[in-house]
């Protein structure tokens, strides 16, 4: 049983084109992250959901906007996407509470050309 | 700006030898300390969090260690295996629940 399933695992689109990347947890966990791996491989986190309440923003463009529907989804939605968008992006989550382990989404591979 | 540093960035080992590796990070506004397994083409895997100074975690043949008064851990692989081989990430946990990766230390072990 996948835990937490990120769709799709490769995307390949043009600049300017809207896309939105799904993710699921079947954990039972309250918070949910999305990270972004840049080009030097570090793990940033973007955005982190409680119980579908944004507690975690971090500087990110408002082009990405997450929207949780319920606490097992958190998905990104990125919007007249730009060349520099390209990376892999990780989903996770973790029961409520920072020392928590996150378990992560195999990722999603984002190309822009 | 808060960072954390991993050391080595990459590390060449045999079959059967023993390393470690080093996680430094900030000692202010701590909260737990995280280390993570992450082979290629797969997801991050949780191995450890910690959260007191002096904590001492044991995994099989992998054990970490936290020093939270000076800002570091260490991550110890006894007797290394091929399937050992994998990036080993830490991350630090500050008291707003946020998660901050080091760039990890990619493992390699030849048979």
């Amino acid at each position: 049983d996948t835990a937490v399933s990120q769709t799709p695992k490769y995307l390949v689109t043009q600049m300017g084109n809207d896309k939105s990347i799904k993710c699921e947890q079947n954990l039972g966990h309250d918070t949910m992250y999305w990270y972004k791996q840049d080009s030097k491989k570090f793990l940033k986190i973007m955005f982190s959901y409680n119980n579908k309440e944004l507690i975690i923003n971090e500087t990110v463009p408002n082009r990405f906007s997450p929207k949780s529907p319920d606490k097992a989804h958190l998905n990104l939605h990125i919007n007249s996407l730009e060349l520099g968008d390209s990376a892999v992006y990780f989903c996770a989550s973790s029961q409520a509470g920072a020392p928590q382990f996150q378990h992560f989404g195999d990722g999603t591979r984002l190309s822009i050309l | 700006i808060l960072n954390v540093e991993q050391s080595p960035q990459s590390l060449h080992v045999q079959e059967g030898d023993s390393t470690n590796f080093t996680c430094s990070f900030p000692s202010s506004n701590f909260y737990a300390l995280h280390w993570y397994r992450w082979e290629t083409a797969k997801s991050p895997e949780a191995l450890f969090v910690m959260t007191l100074n002096g904590d001492e975690k044991k995994k099989g043949r992998i054990s970490a260690t936290l020093n939270t008064k000076e800002g570091y851990s260490y991550l110890y692989i006894k007797g290394s295996q091929p399937e050992d081989s994998a990036t080993y990430l830490c991350a630090f946990c500050n008291q707003g629940g946020k998660l901050i990766f080091g760039q990890g230390t990619e493992l390699s072990v030849k048979p």
